[in-house]
């Protein structure tokens, strides 16, 4: 079946740090995939998103490739901040026409340090 | 415009009580998702209601769990009876379309402990 594979946490930085999370996926059909994130006390909201091979998500500094030749979709940034600490989940969702459920990893705890 | 709100934020019930858990979706959006993640692995689909149809419920895990949407707006999970295994947190999402790519908007979760 459809899963997601993201790399454990947690992930300590000092602030400034380069950030990678690793997030790889099988999926029978063709997937849209996704970056949430969960900051402390709050729900999870969307980060970014790629719905095709080669497609470029990006917000807040944050970027993710769909890379379909590796099945992967790595989140990055340059520089991290305090701000950044949060959870972050890597999902799939492959529309079938009756549903578009999403599939999550286990999620990465970043935490960033001043 | 509201987000989607999830009412209690937190549950603490005894093994054998019933908890119901609700849901208020953006006004507008059709489509309902609730989620769980337990004991902080990976968060599971249970299931997606399209109006007050449910259209898929695959990731039920079993037969104590009843989930409701009456009218097509909010919706109910009911957990009868409740197992220690039920604790986690429990996530609603809404959309607007059916649709690849289609962003979901969370709730913030209800957490529930089931002792």
């Amino acid at each position: 079946g459809d899963s997601v594979t993201q790399m454990e946490g947690p992930v300590t930085l000092s602030e400034e740090a380069f950030l990678t999370i690793n997030c790889t996926y099988t999926a029978t059909g063709y997937p849209s995939l996704f970056w949430y994130v969960q900051y402390p006390g709050e729900g999870l909201q969307l980060l970014l998103k790629a719905t095709k091979a080669d497609d470029k998500g990006s917000n807040k500094g944050f970027e993710a490739t769909y890379r379909k030749e590796t099945t992967s979709f790595h989140l990055e940034k340059g520089s991290v901040q305090v701000s950044d600490s949060a959870v972050y989940f890597c999902a799939l969702s492959v529309y079938g026409g009756a549903t578009n459920k999403l599939i999550f990893g286990t999620g990465t705890l970043l935490a960033v340090q001043p | 415009e509201a987000g989607v709100t999830q009412f209690p934020s937190h549950s603490v019930i005894e093994k054998g009580q019933t908890v119901t858990l609700r849901c208020d979706p953006i006004s507008g959006h059709d489509n309902l998702y609730w989620y769980r993640r337990v004991m902080g692995k990976e968060i599971k689909f249970l299931l997606h209601f399209v109006k007050e149809s449910k259209q898929d419920e695959s990731g039920m895990p079993n037969n104590r769990f009843l989930a409701e949407r009456t009218g097509g707006t909010y919706s109910t999970l009911k957990v009868q009876p409740a197992e220690l295994e039920d604790s986690g947190v429990y996530f609603c999402a809404s959309s607007l379309r059916l649709a690849g790519g289609e962003e979901q908007f969370f709730g913030p979760g209800t957490r529930l402990t089931v002792l």
